[in-house]
């Protein structure tokens, strides 16, 4: 497909377990997002991928959350041991690599909804 | 908390202006961004403008910026039901080029 798909679409999960949420961004794209968007939250930066430089992790909220690109493509977001409010829309997004002051226009997925009980 | 504030609501009347407003704080922000999140989609960029600009006009949308009070706002003329969407602003730092700081997000309804 042409543009950033993640899966699962929605998951429900236990107080407890752990998760694991897929991104596929744009092809050729080299930088690679993850936002939380909560109700009353708005959308929360989580971590950013650019290229083979060391990933932006500073919004990511506990040592719970982790994430990996492999290749330069594919992300995964784990988080583990989840807790009732990591429950949120878990947004990908992927934009073109380019550096500090250019323009930077990310294309978002449709999210994953996480449930945790 | 949150470096960039809108209001949560707007209610307008079909083909009426919308008026959506947004504050920032991080006064080294390159670019600002209006996003657009319908129901059930994820979130598109409608139009964005740099920093040493004052306005930018796209069709139906003016982006006007006050650097001096960190002021942006979206102007939708002839607002239409399709226009309905939670509308996003969001700004990117100079030291940060891949952080997009966005704020909670107005919440636009149309009525017929």
């Amino acid at each position: 497909g042409a543009g950033v798909s993640q899966s699962p679409s929605n998951k429900v999960t236990e107080k407890g377990k752990d998760v694991e949420l897929r991104c596929d961004p744009i092809s050729g794209h080299t930088a690679l997002y993850w936002y939380r968007q909560s109700l009353g939250q708005g959308l929360e930066f989580l971590i950013y991928f650019q290229g083979n430089s060391a990933p932006d992790k500073s919004g990511l909220p506990s040592d719970r959350f982790s994430a990996e690109r492999t290749g330069g493509s594919v992300s995964t977001l784990t988080i583990q041991r989840t807790q009732q409010e990591d429950s949120a829309v878990y947004l990908c997004a992927s934009s073109e690599g380019s550096g500090t002051g250019t323009y930077n226009e990310q294309f978002f997925g449709p999210g994953t909804r996480l449930t945790v009980l | 908390g949150e470096d960039v504030e809108q209001s949560l609501f707007l209610s307008v009347r079909e083909g009426d202006s919308s008026v959506i407003n947004c504050t920032y704080t991080d006064s080294s922000s390159t670019y600002l961004y209006w996003y657009k999140q319908e129901p059930g989609a994820g979130l598109q960029l409608l139009t964005y403008i740099f920093s040493n600009m004052d306005m930018k006009q796209d069709q139906r949308l003016t982006v006007l910026l006050n650097k001096k009070d960190k002021h942006l706002s979206l102007r939708i003329a002839d607002t239409q039901t399709g226009d309905s969407a939670i509308y996003f602003c969001a700004e990117s730092m100079a030291d940060s080029w891949g952080k997009l700081q966005f704020g909670a997000g107005t919440q636009v309804v149309v009525t017929p």
